[in-house]
């Protein structure tokens, strides 16, 4: 079975604090994703990475980083998180372009 | 870009059978998705179909695609209260083999 964790279930932080949210995958993944979710929004892709030390922006990337530096593991980093940063972040991982694995979500509250 | 819409809430009664629509704006999209998300927890695929088929039956899932009007359907036989959740609809980017679009997902209550 893959599996796709998250280091955090909640998060809260202050706005201007560095935050850096992890997600390793277990099943030798090439290409792992960002997303967050807000109600009425969906699922908006924050940034990918299709192998190690690379990276491509998503749709919404402004005020966010990612760091690729193994395979298995993708951080997200928010350089000095705002209040507008409030919500859930969705790790997920694939194989090709096969379906996505996704783990159980961070769900960050930005005060 | 993609645009994938779907509407924001359902509620069915238990025993009922429950039809979940999405529309998407990209004719080139190769496979498109549904994919579901249990209170508290991530995403999980349901199932998928391909551009070039318009129907994909699994047990009590039901997926129905036209192509020609860019519309996509989930139909759950028998809804029982574990279908209770949020159902993405996401269509795979054409020209690229790694990204999804997604809806904004459509939850689905089930009344007993």
């Amino acid at each position: 079975d893959v599996k796709v964790t998250q280091s955090s279930r909640y998060l809260v932080k202050r706005t201007g604090e560095k935050v850096f949210l992890e997600c390793v995958q277990d099943m030798d993944h090439e290409n792992m994703f960002w997303y967050r979710q807000d109600p009425g929004l969906g699922l908006r892709l924050i940034y990918f990475s299709y192998d190690v030390k690379m990276k491509e922006k998503g749709d919404i990337p402004e005020g966010y980083s990612v760091s690729r530096e193994k395979k298995e593991r993708f951080s997200l980093i928010l350089e000095s998180a705002s209040t507008n940063q409030t919500s859930m972040y969705l790790c997920a991982s694939s194989l090709a372009g096969n379906e996505q694995f996704f783990g159980p979500g961070t769900r960050l509250t930005v005060l | 870009g993609e645009d994938v819409e779907q509407s924001l809430f359902l509620s069915v009664r238990e025993g009922d059978s429950s039809v979940i629509n999405c529309t998407y704006t990209d004719s080139s999209s190769t496979y498109l998705y549904w994919y579901k998300q249990e209170p508290g927890a991530g995403l999980q695929l349901l199932t998928y179909i391909f551009s070039n088929m318009d129907m994909k039956q699994d047990q009590r899932l039901t997926v129905l695609l036209n192509k020609k009007d860019k519309h996509l359907s989930l139909r759950i036989a028998d809804t029982q209260t574990g279908d209770s959740a949020i159902y993405f609809c996401a269509t795979r980017r054409a020209g690229s083999a790694r990204q999804l679009t997604f809806g904004s997902g459509t939850q689905l209550t089930v009344l007993p």
